[in-house]
């Protein structure tokens, strides 16, 4: 079975600072990999996958994470946080399915201040 | 670009009623999934279809129904409304190419409120 764990259910930043949202995850078979951000009262609005190509992937408003295998981790960053960036975020894992086909797996979400 | 459309974005209802969800995927998108999302926790995969088929059921309580029709919109059918039922629920649609990358784009969800 495929899980991910988030570390830290809150993280506080300051404006500019760098952003590190911890997320390892747990798979028998190789991994597909995403970061979804969710707004207040709002959708999942997805960031970035991780597919197998190359292991630093890059996403949408600066944000990047790299995929560990050794450490079986896909921590997400971001070298200056921006007001905009608080919103919860989850880190999820394609959970397979007997009939082959996939749903998604959440980790628990971690919630992003940003500070003035 | 055209995204999931989910309506009502928001339901009350009274325990024991019903209530219907509806999500219209992304056009020739012909994979949904329905995920319920309580207050303060993550997403949890109820149900899913594929071509008009149910595919795989999560922790869907048997007082749930869902179908996909010809048109690819799916419904979520809730029966006996209990008021730990009150969640945000999300359709997600993807592809379905058969690629395990397929990435699964959300609606805005379906704020349910059971009084």
């Amino acid at each position: 079975a495929q899980s991910v764990t988030q570390l830290g259910s809150h993280v506080s930043v300051s404006e500019g600072a760098l952003v590190l949202l911890r997320c390892n995850y747990s798979s028998s078979v190789p991994p597909y990999l995403f970061w979804y951000v969710q707004y207040p009262n709002q959708g999942l609005q997805l960031l970035l996958k991780y597919t197998s190509a190359a292991t630093l992937v890059k996403g949408i408003n600066g944000f990047e994470a790299e995929f560990k295998k050794s450490e079986t981790s896909f921590h997400l960053t971001k070298p200056s946080a921006h007001m905009s960036d608080a919103a919860e975020y989850f880190c999820a894992v394609t959970l397979f399915m007997d009939t082959g086909r996939r749903a998604l797996t959440f980790g628990s979400g971690t919630r992003l201040q940003v500070q003035p | 670009a055209a995204g999931v459309i989910q309506s009502p974005r928001h339901l009350i209802k009274e325990k024991r009623e019903t209530a219907t969800l509806k999500c219209y995927p992304i056009p020739r998108h012909d994979t949904v999934y329905w995920y319920q999302q309580g207050p303060g926790q993550d997403p949890q995969f109820l149900i899913s279809f594929y071509e008009k088929m149910q595919s795989d059921k999560g922790s869907i309580p048997d007082r749930f129904s869902a179908q996909q029709f010809s048109d690819y919109h799916s419904e979520l059918n809730m029966s006996s409304l209990e008021l730990g039922d009150s969640a945000l629920y999300f359709c997600a649609s993807s592809p379905g190419t058969g690629s395990s990358t397929d990435t699964q784009y959300f609606g805005p969800g379906t704020r349910l409120t059971v009084l």
